[in-house]
């Protein structure tokens, strides 16, 4: 596609159910970044995947989010018996293994809502 | 600890006015600065893109200084609009591997 898809575009779901976010990085772009935003919040760094690799996973909340990326293509991030908590905004963004003009392309988000 | 830091975190402006984001990174060695704007309920949107030899960089109302020696950049609003209400957000690149480090942006709103 010619930009960052993510789905499903809005979630609701029940406290302690699980969820999985799904996240179409730009075709070639090996750097893929998750990260969530609450409401009236900036951007909180989840995990960094570079092809199906995943360097960075520091800013996990919890042992409940997990995320894998395969193919060096499609992401998937998993919360597992979500909480309040956990809702917000989750925001995929790629970046192609470029130099001086490396920029990241962010999708539309998934917005995550546990009730 | 986060390797870019912005503020003020949150301000509110009225329309017409002007005002200047802070970005201050540690990100060493530095290849690129790049500020985005994110409309609520939308992806962020890159405005402008600076390279370690670049100090100034505009994109109409939009313009972003930068200087590598104390890693520091700045974004200048002017003439504010409501339409810039939204989040600003800096990112910066690392040289050598493009590791992308993101701050938590800048809430500006913009009221008449």
């Amino acid at each position: 596609g010619a930009g960052v898809s993510q789905s499903p575009s809005n979630k609701v779901t029940e406290k302690g159910k699980d969820v999985e976010l799904r996240c179409d990085p730009i075709s070639g772009h090996t750097a893929l970044y998750w990260y969530r935003q609450s409401l009236g919040q900036g951007l909180e760094f989840l995990i960094y995947f570079q092809g199906n690799s995943a360097p960075d996973k520091s800013g996990l909340p919890s042992d409940r989010f997990s995320a894998e990326r395969t193919g060096g293509s499609v992401s998937t991030l998993t919360i597992q018996r979500t909480q309040q908590e956990d809702s917000a905004v989750y925001l995929c963004a790629s970046s192609s293994q470029g130099w001086e003009n490396t920029e990241a392309f962010f999708g539309q988000g998934t917005r995550l809502t546990v009730v | 600890k986060n390797q870019v830091e912005q503020s003020p975190q949150s301000l509110i402006i009225l329309e017409g006015k002007n005002c200047t984001l802070q970005c201050n990174y540690t990100v060493s060695p530095f290849s690129n600065l790049r500020w985005y704007k994110q409309d609520t309920g939308r992806g962020p949107v890159s405005l402008t893109i600076m390279t370690f030899s670049e100090n100034t960089k505009s994109n109409g109302r939009y313009t972003a200084t930068l200087d590598a020696d104390t890693k520091q950049s700045s974004l200048h609003i002017t003439a504010s609009q409501l339409s810039d209400s939204a989040s600003y957000i800096c990112v910066v690149t690392g040289y050598g591997n493009n590791r992308l480090a993101f701050g938590k942006g800048n809430q500006v709103v913009v009221i008449p």
